[in-house]
């Protein structure tokens, strides 16, 4: 079974604070995603990584940052939390087109309140 | 051009009946359609996925429908149960263009369905 973790299921932080979520695959895929959930707006994709080192920005990255040093661990960053990023967190991976398959299984989520 | 419209925003169904959900999309570029559902306290999964070459897919109760003309497809449930209670999101992927596109999904704004028993 393809597992994703994620570091933190409740995180709180405080408004400014530099905030680190961290996912983990195990099962060797090449592609890595950070979305967030809002309700009513369904996912939004923020970052993607499709390589070590490698990352693209989605549709929100503004306030976001990421970091793939391995290609199991894809870390996002909020370089000075907001409350407007107060939030749903989710980490995707999928095998990508070198694994056949392109289905994206997701971590269970990281709920960030910022105060 | 990039977004798919979702609806409802949440359904009721009693037991034994049929649930439908609708998704729209701009992108002519789509070409691969999953849906995800997702219970609470857990991340989304795959439930089922259609191609734009066929216009219906069935897997036991689920049937994804797609019409490519109109750019619509639905999430067709029946014989809902209230296991089935959860929310459920559809995406839309362009995979033609391969390892560029990297599988990234866009995905409607979610249906919360509850089945009454």
């Amino acid at each position: 079974d393809v597992k994703v973790t994620q570091s933190s299921r409740y995180l709180v932080k405080r408004t400014g604070e530099k905030v680190f979520l961290e996912c983990v695959q195990d099962m060797d895929h090449e592609n890595m995603f950070w979305y967030r959930q809002d309700p009513g707006l369904g996912l939004r994709l923020i970052y993607f990584s499709y390589d070590v080192k490698m990352k693209e920005k989605g549709d929100i990255p503004e306030g976001y940052s990421v970091s793939r040093e391995k290609k199991e661990r894809f870390s996002l960053i909020l370089e000075s939390a907001s409350t407007n990023q107060t939030s749903m967190y989710l980490c995707a991976s999928s095998p990508g087109l070198a694994g056949g398959s392109y289905e994206q299984y997701f971590g269970p989520g990281t709920r960030l309140t910022v105060t | 051009q990039q977004q798919v419209k979702q609806s409802p925003q949440s359904l009721i169904v009693q037991k034994g009946g049929i649930s439908i959900i609708n998704c729209a999309y701009e992108n002519t570029a789509f070409d691969y359609f999953p849906w995800y559902q997702q219970f609470p306290g857990k991340g989304p999964a795959l439930l089922i996925a259609i191609r734009p070459d066929v216009s219906e897919k069935k897997e036991g109760r689920f049937t994804i429908s797609f019409n490519k003309s109109a750019k619509q497809f639905s999430l067709h449930i029946m014989d809902s149960q209230p296991g089935d209670s959860a929310t459920y999101f559809c995406a839309a992927s362009g995979l033609q263009a391969g390892g560029t596109s990297y599988g990234k999904l866009t995905f409607g704004q979610g249906t919360i369905l509850t089945v009454h028993p």
